[in-house]
């Protein structure tokens, strides 16, 4: 099975600032990983898809890059709203992991 | 767009089995794949299995093997996720997810656009 090991597990920023989560995987997955944002008591959501693709209705202040082993999504100016866990998961081979996820928190 | 309705809070023995439904409307049901991802209190997100109803072949992650069946019905545009010998560490959020399948690519390749709202099975004696 495909492992994702996401970085920081952690985050602690401010209003505007940008930020970087990394989710490296265990072995190539191609372009085939998806990024997700889960704010408590709620279903995830799709941001980012085939690891650089921005879903629909999504804010282009969200954007992510990589592929092979290693991906980023990055946050150019965050905004109040953003403040949540976000997971990565791949999608190159079942099972269908995910990272372990990363909270992200005002400072 | 299609919109998935799960079924309501179980409570289960240990022991026993739990079945959870993902109720489709609007969108081409058969052509998605759907996916069953869980999430234990406090925990992060689980991929169970998944399945494309007009291929009507699941693929369920290892862990659950012999334990867990993902199954649609056509007719109601409905998905189902049984899973037996339930134990304490079952308990979770259950969520079904759907997506376009991927042609050229591997099937679940565009990620989990669509979330139902989330089934809570608790599991206790």
């Amino acid at each position: 099975d495909i492992q994702l090991t996401q970085s920081p597990s952690f985050l602690s920023a401010s209003v505007g600032d940008r930020v970087t989560i990394t989710c490296r995987a265990s072995q190539d997955i191609s372009s085939y990983l998806a990024w997700y944002q889960q704010k408590p008591g709620k279903a995830p959501k799709l941001l980012i898809y085939v690891a650089s693709t921005l879903q629909s209705g999504v804010p282009s202040r969200f954007s992510g890059s990589g592929s092979g082993t290693e991906f980023t999504l990055t946050i150019s100016s965050l905004q109040p709203e953003d403040f949540a866990t976000y997971y990565c998961q791949q999608l190159n081979s079942y099972p269908y992991s995910f990272g372990q996820g990363t909270k992200l928190e005002i400072k | 767009q299609v919109q998935l309705v799960q079924s309501g809070a179980e409570v289960k023995k240990p022991g026993s089995s739990v079945k959870v439904s993902c109720k489709a409307s609007g969108g081409t049901f058969s052509s998605y794949v759907i996916n069953w991802v869980r999430q234990a209190p406090g925990q992060g997100l689980e991929w169970m299995g998944g399945i494309i109803p007009v291929f009507d072949t699941a693929n369920n992650a290892q862990k659950f093997q012999g334990r867990v069946m993902i199954t649609t019905d056509e007719s109601t545009r409905t998905a189902y996720m049984e899973l037996s010998s339930l134990r304490s560490e079952d308990t979770a959020m259950y969520y079904c997810a759907c997506g376009l399948p991927m042609i050229r690519g591997p099937p679940g390749g565009y990620g989990m656009d669509v979330w139902g709202q989330g089934t809570t099975v608790t599991v206790s004696s």
